[in-house]
């Protein structure tokens, strides 16, 4: 059974802060890695994704990619609340036509 | 600017009655998805189709079944809508070759009494 783990929180950060979010996966052949954010009510929104060991960056997010540990984490700079949001992780265990495996997402809330 | 559309937001129907949830996208996307969303239980695969006239049953097939005749277009159908099938219904697509980003329509919240 593939799997992705996160941390449900909530997350609290302060305004300004830098947000912290982590996923562990299963599947060590997994290809490609993404985050959506879900506010309430909505449906989940692609903010980043990574397929090499390392970092990319967009803005004021980070994505960091370690696939010897199998995790993948999201940093957030001078986090806003309209950050406040759940992040999920999406991670694809091969290629091509293999559905997305999501974690349960991690509710974060930033504090004015 | 990529998009998937979903043919109603809000749903309300009857225990028994026959449900179709559509979505289109015009992206050219060959895979499109079918999940559902409840609290604590996070996003769950019903059904997904690699390409035109092809469905494969996802985590959570039963009480639903689809229908992809075109392209852009995939149905979810709920045969006889149950009290228990209440729930966010989200459809997703995905190019099947290069970047393998997935994109979420806005969804339909769909309540039977």
């Amino acid at each position: 059974q593939k799997e992705v783990e996160q941390n449900s929180g909530p997350l609290s950060v302060p305004e300004g802060a830098i947000a912290s979010l982590n996923c562990t996966y299963s599947d060590r052949g997994s290809q490609s890695f993404f985050w959506y954010r879900q506010y309430s009510g909505k449906s989940p929104e692609l903010i980043m994704f990574i397929y090499s060991n390392g970092d990319k960056e967009d803005g004021r997010f980070t994505a960091q990619l370690n696939k010897a540990s199998q995790y993948v984490s999201l940093l957030i700079r001078d986090s806003q609340p309209s950050d406040s949001a759940t992040y999920l992780c999406a991670v694809n265990p091969g290629s091509g036509n293999t559905p997305l495996v999501f974690g349960k997402g991690t509710r974060l809330s930033v504090i004015a | 600017d990529v998009k998937v559309t979903q043919s109603s937001r809000y749903l309300v129907k009857r225990t028994g009655e026959k449900v179709f949830l559509e979505c289109v996208q015009d992206m050219d996307h060959e895979n499109m998805f079918w999940y559902r969303q409840d609290p604590g239980l996070g996003l769950r695969l019903i059904y997904f189709s690699y390409d035109v006239k092809m469905k494969e049953k996802g985590d959570i097939p039963e009480g639903y079944s689809v229908s992809r005749e075109k392209k852009e277009r995939f149905s979810l159908i709920l045969e006889s809508a149950s009290t228990n099938q209440t729930s966010m219904y989200l459809c997703a697509s995905r190019l099947r070759k290069g970047s393998n980003e997935q994109y979420f329509g806005p969804g339909t919240r769909l309540t039977v009494t």
